[in-house]
């Protein structure tokens, strides 16, 4: 079993609409879960961090946990066509330097 | 990009030979990652260092090769040894108090 398993995609919505990135993890202990976007030939940025049960936004995006059922989202609202890129969902357990990465969603915005 | 610098962009080497990827950073920060990246597979961590002459395997150690002799470097060599080179190497340090990571921008690296 992967420990954070992300679907591949691609996912495509139409421009303004609202694109939602799913993210699951297999480690219980599990206490810091991150989102990069990583656009094609380039390195990932980190755009979200969330440590807590909840909603956490910051401009267009909303990342959602939910430690009980291993679940972390990301909400994009207004999608544009420069959201398009890959993101790539991580985690961080507990008293560990560690960080795991899921494989990625590919985002497609539509004009 | 910021204060960390991958050197080269494109690296192109042989079968057979080693080859050392460069990582600088400026931002006077004591752990060091190195990642690998192959289409479908995310990021994999190779090694890392906490602190100057200290360094640990990551998940797939095997066929690399790192020093750190000095806080603002963390080499990373490729051998021989390693059967499927061909990758897009990336270099990260934990800029947060959760180890967030801040990439470099990377060093893509073809073994034909």
């Amino acid at each position: 079993q992967k420990e954070v398993e992300q679907n591949s995609g691609p996912l495509s919505v139409p421009e303004g609409a609202i694109a939602s990135l799913n993210c699951t993890y297999s480690d219980r202990v599990s206490q810091s879960f991150f989102w990069y976007r990583q656009y094609s030939g380039k390195s990932p940025e980190l755009i979200m961090s969330i440590y807590s049960n909840g909603d956490k936004e910051d401009g267009r995006f909303t990342a959602q946990l939910n430690k009980a059922s291993q679940y972390v989202s990301l909400l994009i609202r207004d999608s544009q066509p420069s959201d398009s890129a890959t993101y790539l969902c991580a985690v961080r357990s507990g008293g560990y330097q560690k960080v795991t990465f899921g494989t990625g969603t590919k985002l497609q915005v539509i004009p | 990009d910021g204060g960390i610098t991958q050197s080269p962009k494109y690296l192109f080497r042989k079968e057979g030979q080693n080859v050392t990827l460069s990582c600088e950073q400026n931002l006077n920060h004591d752990a060091m990652y190195w990642y690998r990246q192959d289409p479908g597979q995310g990021l994999r961590l190779i090694y890392y260092s906490q602190i100057v002459n200290d360094f640990q395997k990551g998940d797939i150690a095997e066929g690399y090769s790192v020093s750190r002799e000095k806080k603002e470097s963390f080499p990373l060599t490729v051998t021989s040894a390693q059967k499927n080179p061909t990758a897009f190497y990336l270099c990260a340090i934990p800029i947060l108090q959760e180890y967030e990571q801040y990439f470099g921008p990377g060093t893509r690296l073809t073994v034909t």
